[in-house]
């Protein structure tokens, strides 16, 4: 049983498109991430939350700690946008280790 | 500027033999961590540590052992190597706790 799940799994968008990507976790968690795999592979940081709303250029990402769920949304998406999009949470109960989720692969057709 | 280096890129090696993964990050962070990622499974936390002489393991460290002699450095060692272990490794660091993660880009690792 994995405790972060998300979806899709796929996701394929014209530019220009609105994108959301979910995920969802059944144990509390002391803080939440949103990461970016590059099809060549390396990883990057893009959001950590524990409440409300963050937002760096065309990205957005909320939570809703009640619900358990973050989203990660991208307005006008473009091409440089296809990657892999990774969902973690920290869990206090385990000194806050990283729990990924498996992953959304995404790509922007232009 | 900063940053945190993987070595080898990529690795083929027996079954049986013992494999050394090095990790350097020129961060200064405590905290580092060597994760494994493998298809349908999301990244999984092999052994990780908060300070120089600091050790822990994590969700599967089966297989795996880690030293921290100093503060750049978390070399991650296979003392048998197994097909089960092969796999894209990365390590990560990361300044506290509540501290998003830098990561390296990764060590591809066959064993036949």
């Amino acid at each position: 049983k994995n405790e972060v799940e998300q979806s899709p799994q796929n996701l394929t968008a014209q530019e220009g498109e609105f994108i959301t990507i979910n995920c969802s976790y059944s144990v509390g968690i002391s803080a939440l991430h949103w990461l970016q795999q590059h099809p060549g592979g390396g990883i990057v940081s893009l959001f950590m939350l524990s409440s409300g709303k963050k937002k760096h250029g065309r990205l957005i990402a909320t939570i809703n700690i009640q619900e358990k769920h973050s989203s990660l949304h991208i307005t006008a998406s473009h091409p440089r946008d296809s990657a892999v999009y990774i969902c973690a949470v920290q869990t206090p109960n385990t000194g806050n280790q990283f729990y990924f989720g498996t992953g959304t692969s995404l790509t922007v057709i232009p | 500027d900063a940053e945190i280096t993987q070595s080898p890129r990529h690795k083929i090696t027996e079954t049986g033999r013992q494999v050394t993964l090095a990790c350097h990050q020129t961060w200064n962070h405590n905290n580092m961590f060597w994760y494994r990622q493998d298809l349908g499974h999301g990244l999984r936390l092999i052994h990780y540590s908060y300070g120089v002489h600091d050790t822990n393991k994590g969700e599967v460290s089966d297989g795996y052992s880690v030293s921290r002699s100093n503060t750049e450095d978390l070399p991650l060692t296979l003392e048998s190597a197994a097909s089960s272990q092969t796999s894209v490794y990365f390590c990560a660091s990361s300044e506290g706790t509540y501290n998003e993660q830098f990561f390296g880009p990764g060590t591809r690792l066959t064993v036949l």
